[in-house]
Formats: structure tokens, sequence, C-alpha cells
């Protein structure tokens, strides 16, 4: 069974450039958050999404934005990139997001923004 | 606002050692507990889930208990290996309102010498 797949692995933006990362989850999975992890601020819930609906949202700009396909597929877009955005993108996935499932993470996407 | 924290912040022992990890919670009212595994740059690898109902939970040299009620948890770690260094994390889900969404400590760095 694949695990949670996140392209691409590294990507290298400028200051005020957009980017859109992927994530696909664990086939049958239809639960996906996404998590920006820094060395100063650990790992932060960005957003949740659920059956093609964002269902939780953390305290991050108007900026960073999701959605999810009707494949469990998701994408993650952020938008007028700063220096502060640089992080590693991590996306995790459950099979049916209740309280009591547990959470398979990606590889996670390295944002380098310059 | 639920709080998670990680004591020590980084643990540095000789192979062989047994050793124990902390995780303290502020708020109990929570579904599960999980431990992660997070080698330099990578993903996060789950390796034991705890629900609200339960005590502990064992995988191979790896123990971990939970108690909810006083808002810790430990991560006992048997017959330490170099391949065990990595960076430690747990990670817990509140409610069901809160979806999968997991709020993390700030991990212990963990240094198994040879």
């Amino acid at each position: 069974k694949a695990g949670v797949t996140q392209t691409p692995r590294y990507l290298i933006k400028t200051r005020g450039q957009q980017v859109t990362l992927s994530c696909s989850p664990i086939s049958g999975h239809r639960s996906v958050s996404w998590y920006q992890q820094t060395p100063g601020q650990g790992l932060q819930f960005l957003f949740e999404y659920f059956s093609e609906t964002q269902r939780n949202k953390g305290n991050f700009p108007g900026r960073f934005s999701g959605r999810q396909f009707s494949n469990s597929r998701s994408e993650m877009n952020v938008s007028t990139l700063e220096l502060g955005d640089s992080a590693l993108y991590l996306c995790a996935s459950s099979s049916s997001g209740s309280g009591t499932t547990e959470a398979f993470f990606g590889q996670g996407t390295r944002l380098t923004v310059v | 606002k639920q709080e998670v924290t990680q004591i020590p912040a980084a643990l540095s022992v000789p192979e062989g050692e047994n050793l124990v990890l902390n995780c303290s919670f502020t708020d109990s009212a929570i579904y599960n507990l999980q431990w992660f595994r997070q080698d330099p740059g990578k993903g996060l690898t789950s390796l034991l889930l705890i629900q609200s109902s339960q005590r502990e939970q064992t995988s191979g040299r790896l123990n971990a208990s939970l108690d909810k009620s006083s808002g810790r948890s430990t991560l006992y770690i048997a017959a330490s290996q170099p391949g065990d260094s990595a960076t430690y994390l747990c990670a817990v889900r509140q409610g069901e309102t809160s979806g999968s969404r997991l709020t993390f400590g700030e991990g212990t760095q963990l240094t198994v010498n040879p």
C-alpha cells in the first residue's frame, strides 16, 4: 500500500511569487491535513480537508489556501511568497478524519523563498 | 488552547541504555495521542497511537503510556541503538470538532552514541 506522496520534494521560489504543493493521501483516506514546520515555530497546523470541504483552519494569513479533489488528492497554494514562508510543508492523511484515527505523514516539500 | 510540552529538548545516551521521553499537555480532553519519529529533513513516521481510553501501547522496543487525567505521556525506548537517533515528537488530537487536527510538542532530539 503506497504511503502519502508529496510533490515536489524541493522548491526554490522568489519573493512575491506563488507556489502550489501537492499531496496524494493513502488510498481510501478521505482526510488530508497540512502543516508548516520551521525551526522557530515547530509544527503548525494550516488546514484540513475532508471530502473536498475545508473542515478546520489554523492561524495563517489568507495567502495560504488549499483545496481537495474528488479523489482526495489535495493541493496547497501560497501566494505572494515572503521569506518567512521558507519551511518544510508536511501533509498528513487519515482514513475517516474522526478523532480516533491515526495520521500518516508524507516526506514533505522543502520550500525555500529567496 | 491546547499546549504540548516535551522534556528534555535534547538527550544524548550511550548505546544500550533504556530511556524515557516525556510529553505533557494542558487540556486533558483529547481523543488520542500519537508519537512520531522524524529524521533530519524528512517527514514524520508514526510510532505509536494511544487512544484516550487506553493506558499504554507497545511496539517492539517502544512502549508509550498515557495518563490523560494528569496530561502526561511517556515514550520508553529499551536497549537504545544508534539507529534510534532522531527527533521524537508527540501530538494530541482534540475533540470531534477538531477533526484530524494535531497539536505538536517541540520534540526531543535523541542521539544514541555507539
